[in-house]
């Protein structure tokens, strides 16, 4: 069984410009959510997705925002790039929405923003 | 503000050593507390995942327990191994029906 695929898995982006990444989840999994990672932080929760729907979203600016497709694969696109948005983001698959099922992490897209 | 605190930020271990870390988390409205490893160059990977209070789990020589009325979950590893060495992640689950993540205990296990 494929685990959770997200591309590219390294991203170098200029101050201003916008970045999509991509989150392919595990089959049969229907929510996906989004986490920020950076230097000293944990793992900050950006969004979450079930059934084509957002479910819950974090305390992000409006820059960042995301979808998901009828096949479950998900996209977050962050405009405006500013250098504090380096970091490393992670998806994370499950087979149910909320905090009561295991969640399945892929290996991430670290953006960096110069 | 929810806060998740994990203690110790880091640890060093000799192989077949047994070693525990702490997860501090509210203990008003709990819905989940997970716990995740996660290696270098990897993804984090769930260990547990607990709901009730008192909970007890175990994965080969990894336990953890679950007290949600004061609010904390120790993780154990019994003897140690070097592929042990990883940051171990705990994660908060409320009635915000988000996780909200401590910034984890690195273990490094010297053979």
């Amino acid at each position: 069984k494929a685990g959770v695929t997200q591309t590219p898995r390294y991203l170098i982006k200029t101050r201003g410009q916008q970045v999509t990444l991509s989150c392919s989840p595990i089959s049969g999994h229907r929510s996906v959510s989004w986490y920020q990672q950076t230097p000293g932080q944990g793992l900050q929760f950006l969004f979450e997705y079930f059934s084509e729907t957002q479910r819950n979203k974090g305390n992000f600016p409006g820059r960042f925002s995301g979808r998901q497709f009828s096949n479950s694969r998900s996209e977050m696109n962050v405009s405006t790039l500013e250098l504090g948005d380096s970091a490393l983001y992670l998806c994370a698959s499950s087979l149910g929405a909320g905090v009561h099922t295991e969640a399945f992490f892929g290996q991430g897209t670290r953006l960096t923003v110069v | 503000i929810l806060n998740v605190e994990q203690s110790p930020q880091s640890l060093h271990v000799q192989e077949g050593d047994s070693t525990n870390f702490t997860c501090s988390f509210p203990s008003s409205n709990f819905y989940a507390l997970h716990w995740y490893r996660w290696e270098t160059a990897k993804s984090p990977e769930a260990l547990f995942v607990m709901t009730l209070n008192g909970d007890e789990k175990k994965k080969g020589r990894i336990s953890a327990t679950l007290n949600t009325k004061e609010g904390y979950s120790y993780l154990y590893i019994k003897g140690s191994q070097p592929e042990d060495s990883a940051t171990y992640l705990c994660a908060f689950g409320g009635a915000t029906n988000k996780l909200i993540f401590g910034t984890g205990t690195l273990l490094a296990v010297q053979p």
